[in-house]
């Protein structure tokens, strides 16, 4: 399993676009990229997937470069509610069940 | 998405004492996940239970402390036992149903040992 380096923390405020970066060096050909956020007392939500170039769905984009070897979580027009710990997987898609090994995530603090 | 029933919610319990935590999931499922999280801290994968063979513990992780069943595709079940004030964690399950490594997570059990 490839290892994500993430930052620790990010601050921002309502309405601005956030973008959380995700380093993954050593992915693999078969590795797919995936984000999950966290609320407090919650589990971890699934948030988007790709395997290379965009991604886009309701929520998030997810900007991988030809590399691969980083991604990014574009969140558009943040609210408060957004305020949760971002992870960035990295694994093998498409495989049913291959277990999924969480890093430290991002906390990302949406101001008013 | 799966929807995944965690009972308890949450728990207080007695240092050497065990809890079983139950995990049901509304769609059969070969593979389901049991994860610690302590405060503060990111998710640690405790093991995986397949259904019909014993659970593969993760390092630092042994059955005689987690004893896990899968009895069938819907089900798991994660004991913690003989509790120490370190075993105070929320406890999470989830579950692979699509196939393509997307987990869909139950809401936690937040254990607290005395």
């Amino acid at each position: 399993l490839a290892k994500t380096t993430q930052p620790i923390s990010m601050d921002s405020y309502e309405g601005q676009e956030v973008n959380i970066t995700c380093s993954h060096n050593n992915i693999a050909t078969n590795d797919y990229i995936t984000w999950y956020q966290q609320f407090p007392s919650q589990g971890p939500r699934f948030i988007i997937q790709g395997y290379k170039t965009k991604v886009t769905n309701e929520v998030a984009s997810l900007f991988i470069p030809a590399d691969r070897k980083s991604s990014t979580l574009s969140l558009p027009r943040v609210s408060l509610s957004d305020t949760a710990v971002y992870y960035c997987l990295v694994g093998e898609g498409n495989t049913g069940g291959f277990k999924t090994i969480f890093g430290a995530g991002t906390r990302l603090f949406v101001k008013a | 998405s799966a929807v995944i029933s965690q009972k308890p919610s949450r728990d207080i319990c007695q240092r050497g004492t065990s809890l079983t935590i139950q995990c049901q999931v509304d769609s059969q499922v070969t593979m389901m996940f049991w994860y610690r999280q302590q405060p503060g801290q990111s998710l640690t994968l405790i093991a995986t239970a397949n259904q019909g063979s014993e659970a593969t513990y993760e390092s630092g992780f042994v059955i005689d402390k987690f004893p896990i069943s899968r009895p069938n595709l819907t089900f798991s079940t994660l004991t913690v036992s003989n509790m120490s004030p370190e075993d105070s964690s929320i406890y999470l399950c989830s579950v692979d149903w699509t196939g393509q490594n997307i987990q869909y997570f139950g809401a936690g059990t937040r254990l607290s040992v005395l």
